[in-house]
Protein backbone atom coordinates (compact mmCIF):
# COMPACT_ATOMS: atom_id res chain seq x y z
CA UNK A 1 0.00 0.00 0.00
CA UNK A 2 1.34 3.56 -0.92
CA UNK A 3 1.70 5.36 2.04
CA UNK A 4 1.38 8.74 0.90
CA UNK A 5 -0.84 9.04 -2.39
CA UNK A 6 -1.88 12.15 -4.57
CA UNK A 7 -4.00 12.22 -7.10
CA UNK A 8 -3.84 13.23 -10.04
CA UNK A 9 -0.10 12.25 -11.16
CA UNK A 10 -0.68 14.45 -13.90
CA UNK A 11 -2.96 17.63 -14.31
CA UNK A 12 -3.14 19.49 -17.28
CA UNK A 13 -5.66 22.51 -17.46
CA UNK A 14 -5.99 25.77 -19.28
CA UNK A 15 -5.49 29.53 -17.68
CA UNK A 16 -8.29 30.86 -15.54
CA UNK A 17 -9.87 27.05 -14.60
CA UNK A 18 -9.89 26.05 -11.08
CA UNK A 19 -8.92 22.09 -10.13
CA UNK A 20 -8.27 20.47 -6.98
CA UNK A 21 -5.29 17.58 -5.67
CA UNK A 22 -5.87 15.60 -3.33
CA UNK A 23 -3.44 13.63 -0.81
CA UNK A 24 -4.18 10.77 1.64
CA UNK A 25 -1.81 9.17 3.76
CA UNK A 26 -2.04 5.84 5.64
CA UNK A 27 0.88 6.31 8.39
CA UNK A 28 -1.27 7.95 10.89
CA UNK A 29 1.07 10.92 10.91
CA UNK A 30 -0.55 13.66 12.48
CA UNK A 31 0.95 16.39 10.41
CA UNK A 32 0.69 16.87 6.24
CA UNK A 33 1.94 19.29 4.12
CA UNK A 34 2.30 20.80 0.65
CA UNK A 35 5.55 21.65 -1.59
CA UNK A 36 5.92 23.15 -4.63
CA UNK A 37 9.01 22.05 -6.85
CA UNK A 38 9.25 24.18 -9.58
CA UNK A 39 11.49 23.66 -12.87
CA UNK A 40 15.04 23.93 -11.29
CA UNK A 41 14.05 21.15 -8.91
CA UNK A 42 13.38 23.96 -6.22
CA UNK A 43 11.38 22.91 -2.71
CA UNK A 44 9.69 25.09 -1.32
CA UNK A 45 6.31 24.47 1.44
CA UNK A 46 3.83 26.04 0.86
CA UNK A 47 1.15 24.91 3.87
CA UNK A 48 1.72 22.62 6.88
CA UNK A 49 -1.39 20.90 8.93
CA UNK A 50 -1.17 19.54 12.24
CA UNK A 51 -3.74 17.69 13.36
CA UNK A 52 -6.44 19.47 11.32
CA UNK A 53 -5.30 22.74 12.18
CA UNK A 54 -2.96 24.88 9.73
CA UNK A 55 0.10 25.53 10.93
CA UNK A 56 2.46 26.89 8.25
CA UNK A 57 1.10 29.65 5.76
CA UNK A 58 4.48 30.28 3.63
CA UNK A 59 3.93 33.47 1.70
CA UNK A 60 1.45 31.79 -0.97
CA UNK A 61 -1.71 33.35 -3.18
CA UNK A 62 -4.75 33.34 -1.86
CA UNK A 63 -5.81 31.52 -5.12
CA UNK A 64 -4.09 28.02 -3.63
CA UNK A 65 -6.64 27.04 -0.39
CA UNK A 66 -5.61 23.86 1.16
CA UNK A 67 -8.41 21.69 3.00
CA UNK A 68 -8.18 19.16 5.98
CA UNK A 69 -11.06 17.18 6.35
CA UNK A 70 -9.13 14.60 8.56
CA UNK A 71 -5.61 13.72 10.01
CA UNK A 72 -5.34 11.15 6.90
CA UNK A 73 -6.35 14.16 4.07
CA UNK A 74 -5.13 17.05 2.81
CA UNK A 75 -6.19 18.46 -0.50
CA UNK A 76 -5.15 21.66 -2.29
CA UNK A 77 -7.94 23.51 -4.29
CA UNK A 78 -6.59 26.05 -6.65
CA UNK A 79 -8.59 29.17 -8.36
CA UNK A 80 -7.75 31.11 -11.60
CA UNK A 81 -4.76 29.03 -12.45
CA UNK A 82 -1.97 30.90 -13.82
CA UNK A 83 0.83 29.62 -16.23
CA UNK A 84 3.69 30.37 -13.10
CA UNK A 85 1.57 27.91 -11.32
CA UNK A 86 2.95 25.66 -13.78
CA UNK A 87 5.12 23.00 -10.88
CA UNK A 88 5.32 19.63 -9.19
CA UNK A 89 3.12 19.54 -6.21
CA UNK A 90 4.30 17.69 -3.45
CA UNK A 91 2.19 16.14 -0.55
CA UNK A 92 3.71 14.68 2.79
CA UNK A 93 3.27 13.84 6.05
CA UNK A 94 5.47 13.30 8.93
CA UNK A 95 4.84 12.35 12.92
CA UNK A 96 5.49 15.29 14.71
CA UNK A 97 5.56 16.03 18.23
CA UNK A 98 4.69 19.85 19.68
CA UNK A 99 7.29 20.39 22.23
CA UNK A 100 9.35 16.79 22.80
CA UNK A 101 11.94 16.76 19.89
CA UNK A 102 10.16 16.45 17.02
CA UNK A 103 10.39 13.54 14.72
CA UNK A 104 10.89 15.59 11.06
CA UNK A 105 11.13 12.51 9.00
CA UNK A 106 8.98 13.28 5.63
CA UNK A 107 7.54 10.85 3.93
CA UNK A 108 6.23 12.20 0.06
CA UNK A 109 4.02 11.55 -2.65
CA UNK A 110 4.97 10.82 -5.63
CA UNK A 111 3.75 14.04 -7.10
CA UNK A 112 1.42 15.71 -9.28
CA UNK A 113 2.83 17.23 -12.51
CA UNK A 114 0.37 20.76 -13.18
CA UNK A 115 1.07 21.86 -16.67
CA UNK A 116 -1.39 25.57 -16.82
CA UNK A 117 -1.24 26.10 -21.12
CA UNK B 1 14.42 32.64 8.60
CA UNK B 2 16.77 29.98 7.44
CA UNK B 3 19.02 29.79 4.24
CA UNK B 4 20.49 26.38 3.08
CA UNK B 5 23.16 26.34 0.75
CA UNK B 6 24.16 23.61 -1.60
CA UNK B 7 27.19 22.55 -3.65
CA UNK B 8 27.37 21.47 -6.36
CA UNK B 9 24.26 21.54 -8.17
CA UNK B 10 25.90 18.84 -10.27
CA UNK B 11 28.40 16.30 -10.30
CA UNK B 12 29.36 13.46 -12.04
CA UNK B 13 31.67 10.34 -10.86
CA UNK B 14 32.92 7.04 -12.25
CA UNK B 15 31.28 3.99 -10.69
CA UNK B 16 32.92 2.98 -7.45
CA UNK B 17 34.27 6.58 -7.05
CA UNK B 18 33.12 8.51 -3.92
CA UNK B 19 31.00 11.65 -3.94
CA UNK B 20 30.55 14.63 -1.65
CA UNK B 21 27.61 17.05 -1.22
CA UNK B 22 28.45 19.96 0.81
CA UNK B 23 25.48 22.15 2.37
CA UNK B 24 25.75 25.26 5.09
CA UNK B 25 22.88 26.82 6.84
CA UNK B 26 22.45 30.06 8.19
CA UNK B 27 20.07 29.81 11.49
CA UNK B 28 22.77 28.60 14.36
CA UNK B 29 19.47 27.04 16.04
CA UNK B 30 19.08 24.87 13.80
CA UNK B 31 19.34 21.19 14.78
CA UNK B 32 18.19 18.65 12.78
CA UNK B 33 19.70 17.78 9.41
CA UNK B 34 18.39 15.51 6.58
CA UNK B 35 19.33 14.42 3.51
CA UNK B 36 16.18 13.48 0.55
CA UNK B 37 17.34 11.41 -2.10
CA UNK B 38 14.53 12.24 -5.31
CA UNK B 39 14.53 9.77 -8.39
CA UNK B 40 13.04 10.69 -11.45
CA UNK B 41 9.48 11.20 -11.48
CA UNK B 42 9.17 10.21 -7.83
CA UNK B 43 8.87 12.27 -4.60
CA UNK B 44 12.00 12.64 -2.41
CA UNK B 45 12.81 10.03 0.01
CA UNK B 46 14.91 10.02 3.27
CA UNK B 47 18.01 8.54 2.76
CA UNK B 48 19.70 9.96 6.17
CA UNK B 49 19.51 12.55 9.10
CA UNK B 50 21.94 13.71 11.87
CA UNK B 51 20.58 15.77 15.13
CA UNK B 52 23.27 18.61 15.83
CA UNK B 53 24.22 16.29 19.27
CA UNK B 54 25.99 13.92 16.76
CA UNK B 55 29.23 15.02 14.74
CA UNK B 56 28.98 11.81 12.30
CA UNK B 57 26.53 9.01 10.99
CA UNK B 58 27.16 6.50 8.83
CA UNK B 59 24.75 4.21 7.00
CA UNK B 60 26.42 1.43 5.05
CA UNK B 61 28.06 3.49 1.65
CA UNK B 62 26.46 6.46 3.00
CA UNK B 63 27.77 8.92 5.68
CA UNK B 64 27.03 12.54 7.02
CA UNK B 65 29.30 14.88 8.35
CA UNK B 66 28.26 17.89 10.94
CA UNK B 67 30.35 20.78 11.68
CA UNK B 68 28.68 23.10 13.80
CA UNK B 69 31.01 25.87 14.66
CA UNK B 70 31.34 26.04 10.63
CA UNK B 71 27.83 25.76 10.14
CA UNK B 72 28.29 23.02 7.42
CA UNK B 73 27.33 19.36 6.44
CA UNK B 74 28.06 17.05 3.88
CA UNK B 75 27.41 13.73 1.85
CA UNK B 76 29.08 11.55 1.56
CA UNK B 77 28.62 8.44 -0.64
CA UNK B 78 31.08 5.92 -1.32
CA UNK B 79 31.57 3.18 -4.15
CA UNK B 80 28.76 4.69 -5.76
CA UNK B 81 26.43 2.69 -8.36
CA UNK B 82 24.32 3.60 -11.17
CA UNK B 83 21.66 3.59 -8.97
CA UNK B 84 22.60 6.12 -7.14
CA UNK B 85 22.03 8.69 -9.65
CA UNK B 86 19.13 11.14 -8.59
CA UNK B 87 18.54 14.68 -6.84
CA UNK B 88 19.98 14.85 -3.77
CA UNK B 89 18.81 17.36 -1.60
CA UNK B 90 19.81 18.65 1.93
CA UNK B 91 17.58 19.93 4.69
CA UNK B 92 17.70 21.78 7.67
CA UNK B 93 14.97 22.66 10.78
CA UNK B 94 14.70 23.83 14.21
CA UNK B 95 12.55 20.64 14.90
CA UNK B 96 9.63 20.49 17.65
CA UNK B 97 9.00 24.31 17.71
CA UNK B 98 8.25 24.66 14.03
CA UNK B 99 6.62 21.62 13.65
CA UNK B 100 8.40 20.15 10.42
CA UNK B 101 9.21 23.49 8.70
CA UNK B 102 12.12 22.07 6.49
CA UNK B 103 14.83 24.55 4.10
CA UNK B 104 16.12 22.66 1.48
CA UNK B 105 19.13 23.18 -0.16
CA UNK B 106 18.64 23.94 -3.97
CA UNK B 107 19.25 19.94 -4.55
CA UNK B 108 22.72 18.32 -6.60
CA UNK B 109 21.88 15.89 -9.94
CA UNK B 110 24.21 12.93 -9.20
CA UNK B 111 25.24 10.83 -12.44
CA UNK B 112 27.66 8.25 -11.79
CA UNK B 113 28.32 6.79 -14.97
CA UNK B 114 29.12 2.65 -15.42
Amino acid sequence: DTAVSQTPKYLVTQMGNDKSIKCEQNLGHDTMYWYKQDSKKFLKIMFSYNNKELIINETVPNRFSPKSPDKAHLNLHINSLELGDSAVYFCASSQTARGQGANEKLFFGSGTQLSVL
Amino acid sequence: GENVEQHPSTLSVQEGDSAVIKCTYSDSASNYFPWYKQELGKGPQLIIDIRSNVGEKKDQRIAVTLNKTAKHFSLHITETQPEDSAVYFCAASRGGSTLGRLYFGRGTQLTVWP
